[in-house]
């Protein structure tokens, strides 16, 4: 079976600032890996997927990850954050079948 | 078109009430879920339409219905349901099953709350 871990269930930072929010994943075999963001009630947008090639990912609103096998992780990240990105993020992967599996979400809360 | 829509965006309904959650999609995805979301948590699949025909059921209690009338449309029809069913309910389709990088297209989702 496969996991996803968010090690942070909350990230609080300074508008301007760079934010990096962690993602592992477990597993022995290749894997798909997605971000998606969720803007207080509404549903869930993508942000950027791994799917092969490149192992540094842009995604929407300037956000990136990288995939990194040997530590079997997929960390989002963005140089400077506005208060606009304060929302929830999960990582999620698929392996084998088509069913993601979704981390327990973290929590941006951007500050003025 | 990339938009999941559903309908409606609130329900408030008493334990004895039936009523349906529809979720509407025009890019041609063959393949469309729902999900049940929890404060703060991530989504919980429930069910699975693959070209009209359901192909996952997560042992959903009979409570909860889906119906899936055309590739475009997924209705979920509740019946009977309890105050721990109240949730954020969220509609998601993609192209098909036939592909683990097929990405999920969400929808706003309907917020239940069951009294």
């Amino acid at each position: 079976a496969q996991s996803v871990t968010q090690l942070d269930s909350q990230v609080p930072v300074f508008e301007e600032a760079p934010v990096e929010l962690r993602c592992n994943y477990s597993s022995s075999v290749s894997v798909y890996l997605f971000w998606y963001v969720q803007y207080p009630n509404q549903g869930l947008q993508l942000l950027l997927k791994y799917l092969s090639g490149s192992t540094l990912v842009k995604g929407i609103n300037g956000f990136e990850a990288e995939f990194n096998k040997s530590q079997t992780s997929f960390h989002l990240r963005k140089p400077s954050v506005h208060i606009s990105d304060t929302a929830e993020y999960f990582c999620a992967v698929v392996r084998g079948s088509y069913i993601p599996t979704f981390g327990r979400g973290t929590s941006l809360i951007v500050h003025p | 078109d990339t938009e999941v829509t559903q309908t409606p965006k609130h329900l408030v309904m008493g334990m004895t009430n039936k009523k349906s959650l529809k979720c509407e999609q025009h890019m041609g995805h063959r393949a469309m879920y729902w999900y049940k979301q929890k404060a703060k948590k991530p989504p919980e699949l429930m069910f699975v339409y693959s070209y009209e025909k359901l192909s996952i059921n997560e042992s959903v209690p009979s409570r909860f219905s889906p119906e899936c009338p055309n590739s475009s449309l997924l209705n979920l029809h509740l019946h009977a349901l309890q105050p721990e069913d109240s949730a954020l309910y969220l509609c998601a389709s993609s192209q098909d099953t036939s592909a683990s990088y097929n990405e999920q297209f969400f929808g706003p989702g309907t917020r239940l709350t069951v009294l």
